[in-house]
């Protein structure tokens, strides 16, 4: 099993601030990574696929970069509908496997 | 647009099976480039993916390892819908339960569509 490991755990950023979000996998998983992002009582939401590519819809301000092990998500001028916990998750084996999340919290 | 409606008890007892349905709309279950997973969420274990049904001509059913002795998916083409079943649940497995459709390419998939989740916990 790929074990991803995130951090910071928690994160406290004034709004228009930039906010990066680190996702290690314990080993090379390509750009077999993807980013999510849940709000309170709702279900997770994506916001990039394949490390680094956006989906439509998503604010251009989200954006993901990174290969094999190491991959980060930025979010550039945070708002306040920023807040949220942030989660990535690999697909480059089974079992599918997410990270324990980064909650950003706003100021 | 794919709408994934979930259904089924938010309380079992101990010992007993939870049973839970996902109703697929916008999309097939027997869709050629998606899987359809549950996956289930707690404060304990975080996201945990318990495994997909997809066809490819033919279905496939794959389980995580931590629950394969006591889980069963099955795809319903007559209902467009997919369902999970836990048996001998405990406590450990109290979580708010997710169904999603995975759509992949060459192997990797991400999850662009979820259900709305239901929690279901498990006591006497």
């Amino acid at each position: 099993e790929i074990v991803l490991t995130q951090f910071p755990d928690f994160q406290s950023v004034t709004p228009k601030e930039k906010v990066t979000i680190t996702c290690r996998a314990g080993q090379s998983i390509g750009t077999s990574l993807h980013w999510y992002q849940q709000k309170p009582d709702q279900s997770p939401k994506l916001l990039i696929k394949y490390a680094s590519q956006s989906i439509s819809g998503v604010p251009s301000r989200f954006s993901g970069s990174g290969s094999g092990t190491d991959f980060t998500l930025t979010i550039n001028s945070l708002e306040a509908e920023d807040a949220a916990t942030y989660y990535c998750h690999q697909s480059r084996s089974l079992p599918f496997t997410f990270g324990p999340g980064t909650k950003v919290d706003i100021k | 647009q794919v709408q994934l409606q979930q259904s089924g008890p938010g309380l079992v007892k101990p010992s007993q099976t939870l049973s839970l349905t996902c109703a697929i709309s916008g999309d097939s279950v027997s869709s050629s480039s998606a899987t359809w997973n549950w996956i289930r969420q707690s404060p304990s274990r975080g996201l945990e993916w318990l495994g997909r049904t997809y066809y490819r001509s033919k279905w496939y059913i794959v389980y995580a390892l931590s629950v394969t002795s006591r889980i069963t998916i099955n795809p319903d083409t007559s209902k467009n819908q997919f369902s999970l079943q836990l048996n001998s649940v405990t406590p450990e497995d109290t979580a708010v339960y997710y169904c999603a459709r995975a759509y992949c390419s060459g192997g990797s998939c991400y999850f662009d569509n979820w259900g709305q989740g239901i929690l279901v916990t498990v006591s006497s």
